[in-house]
């Protein structure tokens, strides 16, 4: 059972313009969110994270938005670049005492973005 | 480059070998992850230091797969008696932090294990 879903494989989106990055999950107590980045050949790149206790965190052209009641969260990329394709990761953890510990990351599969020029 | 470095970058071996794979993390890092990610999915959590203690393995750690951090430094994860299904990118990543505040785990560029 997936808990962190990224129903989307993959997004093509023109330079300049809005990328927006989907992901929703099932647990209820995921209390801390992290979008990653992900070229070939590389390890993953932290973007962008946010708690549960905030709705909006913003970080130049990167904005992740959080819906509690949803289980939705997104990445706003604006605008868009051609360097910002790359595979993108939903990461959410657990807090101690609930399941979970300070090394439990449950990941999504990605989401391929393309930006073309 | 004071990112979090693996070595080797790739390990190609014969099935029923063992091998070490070695992770430094970021200098002031007291905690120090392993997970593992095949092709078409997301990283998968396999265990957990903070600083030398070995804190949480997850169920997919079986008991070929050993990992030491012995001076809370460095890490080396060991798998014995290499499978087929042991394939994979092996990423290592730290982070800094005491109780349960939250902070971003950053990743090294991985080991890729190929097992003929």
């Amino acid at each position: 059972d997936q808990q962190v879903k990224q129903n989307s494989p993959s997004l093509s989106v023109q330079e300049g313009r809005i990328s927006i990055l989907n992901c929703d999950y099932t647990n209820s107590m995921f209390d801390y969110f992290l979008w990653y980045k992900k070229y070939p050949a590389e390890g993953p790149t932290f973007l962008i994270s946010i708690s549960s206790i905030k709705d909006k965190n913003e970080d130049g052209r990167f904005t992740v938005f959080l819906n509690k009641s949803a289980k939705h969260l997104s990445l706003h990329i604006v605008p868009s670049q051609p360097g910002d394709s790359a595979v993108y990761f939903c990461a959410a953890k657990i807090p101690p005492g609930y399941g979970g510990s300070q090394g439990n990351l449950i990941f999504g599969k990605g989401t391929k973005l393309s930006v073309k020029p | 480059d004071t990112g979090v470095s693996q070595n080797p970058r790739h390990k190609i071996t014969k099935r029923g070998q063992n091998v070490t794979f070695r992770c430094d993390p970021i200098s002031e890092h007291n905690r120090l992850y392993w997970y593992r990610q095949t092709l078409g999915q997301g990283p998968e959590f396999l265990t957990y230091f903070q600083n030398e203690a070995q804190l949480e393995k997850s169920r997919l750690l079986s008991d070929r797969f050993s990992a030491e951090r012995p001076k809370g430094s460095f890490s080396t994860l060991e798998i014995q008696r290499t499978e087929q299904g042991d394939s994979a990118m092996y990423l290592c990543a730290s982070s800094l932090g005491t109780g349960e505040d939250n902070q971003p785990q950053h990743f090294g560029d991985g080991t890729r294990l190929s097992i003929l």
